[in-house]
């Protein structure tokens, strides 16, 4: 069974800090990584992907990868009211996306 | 581009009964996933489609299955409708790069 872990939290941070936002997989054969962001009634929002070890910078968002300890961390920068939201980690090992249950992230004024 | 669109937005439908849920993916797009998602399970894969031909299959019973039309169209049905199948069904296209994936908003289906 392959597996994708992450904390449900609620993560709560001051505007303006840094969330950091972490996730486990067991299927070292997988080579695709993404985070989605979904709203509460929403459906999910496709924000990062990365598929290579290190970092990849996309706007206040970081996505790390590292294959060798299988984790995925998503950094979001000068967090705003507005991401708010559960963040889905999602990795794709033999074209079988397996998604993580989610992290509710609370961002308060 | 339009995004996915996805008919009915919700549905409710007694036990024991059959259903169809349509997605049409974003245009261009070949590549459509359908999930299910719960409060208690997560999101879950159903299968995959592209170019009218189931590519890859999720661990679910045979009730759930689906098909994809010529313009990548694809449909959902599940037969022998249970409790436990109310959930938010969600498609997802995808184009150049299979693993990219864009969601449709979703078909919430409750079974009485």
């Amino acid at each position: 069974q392959k597996e994708v872990e992450q904390n449900s939290g609620p993560l709560s941070v001051p505007e303006g800090a840094i969330a950091s936002l972490n996730c486990t997989y067991s299927d070292r054969g997988s080579q695709s990584f993404f985070w989605y962001r979904q709203y509460s009634g929403k459906s999910p929002e496709l924000i990062m992907s990365i598929y290579s070890n290190g970092d990849k910078e996309d706007g206040r968002f970081t996505a790390q990868l590292n294959k060798a300890s299988q984790y995925v961390s998503l950094l979001i920068r000068d967090s705003q009211p507005s991401d708010s939201a559960t963040y889905l980690c999602a990795v794709h090992g033999s074209y079988i996306p397996t998604f993580g249950r989610g992290t509710s992230l609370i961002v308060h004024p | 581009k339009a995004g996915v669109t996805q008919t009915p937005r919700y549905l409710i439908k007694t036990r024991g009964q059959q259903v169809t849920l349509s997605c049409s993916p974003i245009s261009g797009h070949r590549s459509v996933s359908w999930y299910q998602q719960t409060p208690g399970q997560g999101l879950q894969f159903l299968f995959e489609y592209f170019s009218e031909t189931q590519r890859n299959k999720g661990n679910f019973p045979g009730r759930f299955s689906g098909r994809q039309f010529s313009n990548s169209r694809s449909e959902m049905n599940v037969s022998t409708l249970e409790l436990g199948d109310s959930a938010l069904y969600l498609c997802a296209s995808s184009g150049d790069n299979r693993d990219e994936q864009y969601f449709g908003p979703g078909t919430r289906l409750t079974v009485t």
